[in-house]
C-alpha cells in the first residue's frame, strides 16, 4: 500500500522569507509525486510534478520541489513567500502501475506580512 | 482546452431527504473520474472512480452511490442522506495514470 506523510499540521513564515512544507512517502516501485494548493472552499490547484530526470521540478507560482529518493521525501519549496501563498497545501503519491493517488492530510500555510 | 463544472456551489438538505451532485467535464474524451469528500477542510476522502461509462469503484462503503451515464458525466447520489453526510465534496478527472487530477470547485453540503 502506498501513503503520504505531511508532519505539519501548520507552517509558519513572515512574508519575503523562505518556506518549506514537508512531505514523505511510500510506495512499492517508482514514485510519482505531485504538489496541490488549495484556497478556501474551492477544489485544489495542480502546483506541479515528479515523474523521472531531474530531482528538481519548478512549478506554479515560483515554486519548486525536491524528489529524494534516499529519504523518500518530495518537499515544497518557495526562495520567498507572499501573504497570497497562504492555502492549505497537499502532497499526493502513485506508483507507475496503478491509477490512484494518495494525498496527505494537508499543511496548512500561514504567510504573515 | 479541458474544463470541469460541478454543480450547485453550496445545498443544505434536510435529514432523510435524496442527494444528486453533478459533474460534467469538457474538452476530453474518456477520463477518469473521481469523486472525493473532504471533511473539515482537511485531508480527502477517496469516495469513488470511474475509468468508463456504467463502471463504477466504491473506495468506501456508505451511505452514497455513483453512476457515470455518459463518457464526460459523473453523479453522487444518496436516497436518504445522513447528518454525517455532511461535507465537502469534490469531483475530479485526469487522463493517464501519471497525469495531475484537475478538480472542480467542490459542493458545499449541509445536512440539518
Amino acid at each position: 500500500a502506498q501513503s503520504v506523510a505531511q508532519p505539519e499540521d501548520q507552517v509558519n513564515v513572515a512574508e519575503g522569507n523562505p518556506l518549506t512544507v514537508k512531505c514523505t512517502y511510500s510506495v512499492s516501485g517508482n514514485p510519482y509525486l505531485f504538489w496541490y494548493v488549495q484556497y478556501p472552499n474551492r477544489g485544489l490547484q495542480f502546483l506541479l510534478k515528479y515523474i523521472t530526470g531531474d530531482n528538481l521540478v519548478k512549478g506554479s507560482y515560483g515554486f519548486e520541489a525536491e524528489f529524494n529518493k534516499s529519504q523518500t521525501s518530495f518537499h515544497l519549496k518557495k526562495p520567498s513567500a507572499l501573504v497570497s501563498d497562504s492555502a492549505l497545501y497537499f502532497c499526493a503519491v502513485e506508483n507507475n502501475a496503478g491509477n490512484m493517488l494518495t494525498f496527505g492530510g494537508g499543511t496548512r500555510l500561514m504567510v504573515k506580512p | 482546452s479541458q474544463t470541469i463544472h460541478q454543480w450547485p456551489a453550496t445545498l443544505v438538505q434536510p435529514v432523510g431527504s435524496p442527494l444528486s451532485l453533478e459533474c460534467t467535464v469538457e474538452g476530453t474524451s474518456n477520463p477518469n473520474l473521481y469523486w472525493y469528500r473532504q471533511a473539515a477542510g482537511r485531508g480527502l476522502q477517496l469516495l469513488f472512480y470511474s475509468v468508463g461509462i456504467g463502471q463504477i469503484s466504491s473506495e468506501v462503503p456508505q451511505n452514497l452511490s455513483a453512476s457515470r451515464p455518459q463518457d464526460r458525466q459523473f453523479i453522487l447520489s444518496s436516497k436518504k442522506l445522513l447528518l454525517s453526510d455532511s461535507g465537502f465534496y469534490l469531483c475530479a478527472w485526469r487522463g493517464q495514470h501519471n497525469s495531475p487530477l484537475h478538480f472542480g470547485n467542490g459542493t458545499r453540503l449541509t445536512v440539518t
